[in-house]
């Protein structure tokens, strides 16, 4: 089945580590998207990849990092910078827009989630 | 001002009820909206796209008003498992970034 996978589902960070989420996909989307969920609040975007070897800073980037070496993955890294990085982080993707302009091919898919908590 | 506004709710409403929730967007060079579903500590999912005539999809109905900038929800015949946080979203066309709304809860009871 096609889809996204994020691993993993629960991750612990002790203080001055930094820690990796991983988002794959085999849909053959160009795009991809990471945000962050905090309770009561909508997602914001952390980085976005339009293509391989590219991406871009979302609202707030700092204190990630991310890479973008195969069009299938698109890891997230939470540095040691990020002071406050208890949270559900959701991986998506789509189409790229400005490929394909028709409607249904802005729907972003979503990954099931990573929840991050800092020991 | 955010791009995407939603009031958070929280609606509870009876089983059978109608409920209606709006999500006004800032951007008036905005082109595609949707409505996601999220369950509790779930992730998002395509509940159904916005067209610019309105949609309708068996109990759901989906509007658009480009001159007032805000999309609708209208929810018939309400269902226990219609219990989740209905998220508004928005994208402009000319970027890759889709803008979220907080989220509206709904709980329908029995």
């Amino acid at each position: 089945d096609g889809g996204i996978t994020q691993s993993p589902k629960y991750l612990f960070r002790k203080e001055g580590q930094n820690v990796t989420l991983s988002c794959e996909q085999n849909l053959n989307h160009d795009a991809m998207y990471w945000y962050r969920q905090d309770p009561g609040q909508g997602l914001r975007l952390i980085y976005y990849s339009q293509i391989v070897n590219d991406f871009q800073k979302g609202d707030i980037a700092e204190g990630y990092s991310v890479s973008r070496e195969k069009k299938e993955s698109f890891p997230l890294t939470v540095t040691s910078a990020q002071k406050n990085p208890t949270a559900f982080y959701l991986c998506a993707s789509s189409i790229d827009p400005n490929r394909d302009r028709r409607l249904a091919k802005y729907i972003q898919y979503f990954g099931a989630g990573t929840r991050l908590s800092v020991l | 001002r955010k791009e995407v506004e939603q009031d958070p709710g929280p609606f509870n409403v009876p089983e059978g009820a109608t409920v209606a929730f709006n999500c006004t967007y800032s951007n008036s060079a905005s082109q595609s909206f949707f409505w996601y579903r999220q369950d509790c500590r779930k992730e998002p999912k395509l509940l159904m796209s916005v067209y610019s005539s309105g949609n309708e999809d068996g109990r759901f109905t989906a509007q658009l008003n480009r001159a007032s900038q805000y999309i609708s929800l209208l929810i018939r015949d309400s269902k226990l498992s219609d219990s989740a946080t209905y998220l508004c979203v928005v994208n402009t066309n000319t970027g890759n970034q889709f803008y979220f709304g907080t989220g509206t809860s709904l709980t329908v009871i029995p």
